[in-house]
């Protein structure tokens, strides 16, 4: 089952808002990553975080590794109609390498 | 396209039928993963390669399924006599061996419906 607390579930939003999600774990992670996915889709990756405190951008997305190690968050600036769509924080804890946990995902939806 | 591809895309099957699912990785990634993903949910983690070597296995992984990479290249997942709580989307993903990096890249998925 899923060892991540993401949220919120769902948000809905109009077009040109901003957008906050997080992600919280009990166990300390050395990866936190984002993903989006599309329905019918694979997921795709948005922005990689291996820091502590590191606090990244990829265009109007911004992502942070929580200081703890056990939190991340990610928000959309001035959000776009193709925003739509799950969100997915992934953790991967220091003794697994290959295994990442995944959030249960936050929905999107941007309205005109 | 240089993406990590999956054949099928679609598969229906009978309760108790045998499939299989193939993965492509990126040309130069030698780390793959299969995921589970059921409505609702995030992806589950199944298994995971180095090249050929099958390093970790997830308690999901009953003996009803097995994974194979023979040649370190593309890998192939299946699942014998099929139940109908099999039914989700397998994905795969592929990363490049780096220490400290594990940037895993996705697949389309396959979605199996177990009838």
């Amino acid at each position: 089952g899923q060892q991540l607390n993401q949220s919120p579930q769902s948000m809905f939003i109009q077009e040109g808002e901003d957008v906050s999600m997080n992600c919280t774990s009990s166990s300390i992670f050395n990866t936190w990553l984002w993903y989006k996915q599309d329905p019918g889709e694979g997921p795709v990756l948005l922005i990689a975080l291996y820091k502590a405190g590191e606090l990244t951008s990829n265009g109007r997305l911004t992502a942070q590794f929580g200081i703890t190690r056990k939190d991340s968050f990610l928000n959309i600036s001035a959000s776009i109609p193709s925003d739509v769509g799950i969100y997915f924080c992934a953790g991967q804890v220091s003794d697994s390498w290959g295994k990442l946990q995944f959030g249960a995902g936050t929905q999107v939806v941007v309205t005109p | 396209d240089t993406g990590v591809s999956q054949d099928p895309r679609h598969k229906i099957t009978k309760r108790g039928q045998n499939v299989t699912f193939r993965c492509d990785p990126i040309s130069e990634h030698n780390r793959l993963y299969w995921y589970r993903q059921t409505l609702g949910q995030g992806p589950e983690f199944l298994t995971y390669f180095q090249n050929e070597a099958q390093l970790e296995k997830s308690r999901l992984l009953s003996d009803r399924f097995s994974a194979e990479r023979p040649k370190g290249s593309f890998s192939t997942l299946e699942i014998q006599r099929t139940e109908q709580g099999d039914s989700a989307m397998y994905l795969c993903a592929s990363s490049p061996q780096l220490a400290t990096y594990n940037e895993q890249f996705f697949g389309p998925g396959t979605r199996l419906t177990v009838l």
